[in-house]
């Protein structure tokens, strides 16, 4: 079954403690980005990837970092995670359209509290 | 001003209504355009490209409209399934993307 995988789908952390949101697809998918979804703000765009090795910030990278070691992973970091960092999180993944991104798949998303 | 602008809503409309949502946004070098659905908590989904020339799948249709700068998303005859909230979504060149904030539809029976 073709899909986008986030692990973990919850996690409640504290100020400061290092943490890695893991995503994976089985797609063979060159494109793959990250975003956060907050309340009357939509999503929003971190970071994204056009292939191995070749990652762009998005709108709100700050606080955030990524690797893209292998085309099936695209990892989210927090070195050092705060409260506003508190959100919803989606990586999606996405094949080569005629003018860029075509469709994206979603993972499930990710609920990340930071007290 | 936002990137991308929507409505938020909410509409409510009966079963059968026909609703339709605009979105408009700022990058004139925009180069391709999504309208994706998304319930409660979940991922969102493609619901349907746009194109320049207008396209229709079943109830939806969607329309672009470049010179001023929005795009469209018609829902015929109404479902109660068809309460979500839609996206606007925009490719600004390459990968970036910038999604609306969404606008909240409610069918009721």
């Amino acid at each position: 079954e073709a899909q986008v995988t986030q692990n973990p789908r919850y996690l409640i952390t504290v100020t400061g403690k290092k943490l890695t949101v893991t995503c994976s697809q089985n797609m063979n998918h060159e494109y793959m980005s990250w975003y956060r979804q907050d309340p009357g703000l939509g999503l929003r765009q971190i970071y994204y990837s056009m292939n191995v090795e070749v990652t762009d910030k998005g709108d709100v990278p700050e606080g955030y970092k990524v690797s893209r070691k292998e085309k099936r992973n695209f990892p989210l970091i927090l070195e050092s995670p705060s409260p506003n960092q508190t959100s919803l999180y989606f990586c999606a993944s996405s094949g080569k359209g005629l003018a860029g991104v075509s469709e994206q798949y979603f993972g499930p998303g990710t609920r990340l509290t930071v007290t | 001003r936002k990137e991308v602008e929507q409505d938020p809503g909410p509409f409510n409309v009966p079963e059968g209504a026909t609703v339709a949502f605009n979105c408009t946004y700022s990058n004139s070098a925009s180069q391709s355009f999504f309208w994706y659905r998304q319930d409660c908590r979940k991922e969102p989904k493609l619901l349907m490209s746009v194109y320049s020339s207008g396209n229709e799948d079943g109830r939806f249709t969607a329309q672009l409209n470049r010179a001023s700068q929005y795009i469209s998303l018609l829902i015929r005859d109404s479902k109660l399934s068809d309460s979500a909230t839609y996206l606007c979504v925009v490719n600004t060149g390459g990968f970036k993307t910038i999604f609306g904030a969404g606008t909240r539809l409610f069918v009721k029976a």
